[in-house]
């Protein structure tokens, strides 16, 4: 079965503070992705990155970066300079590759509620 | 364009009502799916629809009934629902082939209230 911990339930950082957040999953498939979403308080599921189980490149967008690494099973999360708006619930998902055709299923973590205070 | 718009925004309904949500996208996606989510839980997976077919329910009671009448277009028909499925209800779609055809993109929910 497949299952995605995310052990950081709330964090609260001041603006500017970089901040890490942790994702470790479990899976038996050789082949399958990871996700990161966000999820203001309005409540939209905001996607923000996919990456796949061969492509183990870290990946730096602004000021969020991932940190992919197989062997520890863990896909990493980091806001550089974090603003208020960054706020928000943070998921990590994987995706189930036996469904097959068009649909997917995600299996998400329990979520991560990132507070920044100016 | 990555935008599934969902209406209404917030629903207030009796134990007796039927009331149905709505889930859109114009961004030629062939899987769409139904989400709820608890307060401060992840979102979980009700149904699935393949290229307008059924293709994952998650043993999601009877009183939740989806239809996908055209691609662009998904609904959930509410009927004798309980005070407990009051939620966030989340639709999302994603393409069937492509480089991008795993992710799935949300729509802004449905609160939905149940008296």
């Amino acid at each position: 079965a497949q299952k995605v911990t995310q052990a950081q339930t709330e964090i609260s950082v001041v603006e500017k503070e970089d901040v890490t957040l942790d994702c470790v999953y479990e899976t038996r498939d050789t082949t399958y992705y990871l996700f990161w979403y966000k999820q203001p308080p309005s409540g939209e599921l905001v996607f923000l990155i996919r990456r796949n189980s061969f492509d183990e490149q870290n990946e730096i967008s602004g000021r969020y970066s991932w940190n992919f690494q197989k062997s520890t099973s863990s896909f990493n999360f980091t806001i550089t300079a974090s603003q208020v708006v960054d706020s928000a619930v943070y998921f990590c998902a994987l995706s189930d590759t036996i469904s097959g055709g068009s649909n997917y299923k995600l299996t998400f973590g329990k979520g991560t509620l990132l507070t920044v205070n100016p | 364009d990555t935008e599934v718009t969902q209406t209404p925004k917030h629903l207030v309904m009796g134990m007796t009502n039927k009331k149905s949500l709505k889930c859109e996208q114009h961004m030629g996606h062939r899987a769409m799916y139904w989400y709820k989510q608890k307060a401060k839980k992840p979102p979980e997976l009700m149904f699935v629809y393949s290229y307008e077919k059924l293709s994952i329910n998650e043993s999601v009671p009877s009183r939740f009934s989806p239809e996908c009448p055209n691609s662009s277009l998904l609904n959930l028909h509410l009927h004798a629902l309980q005070p407990e499925d009051s939620a966030l209800y989340l639709c999302a779609s994603s393409q069937p082939s492509g480089l991008a055809k795993n992710i799935q993109y949300f729509g802004a929910g449905t609160r939905l209230s149940v008296l």
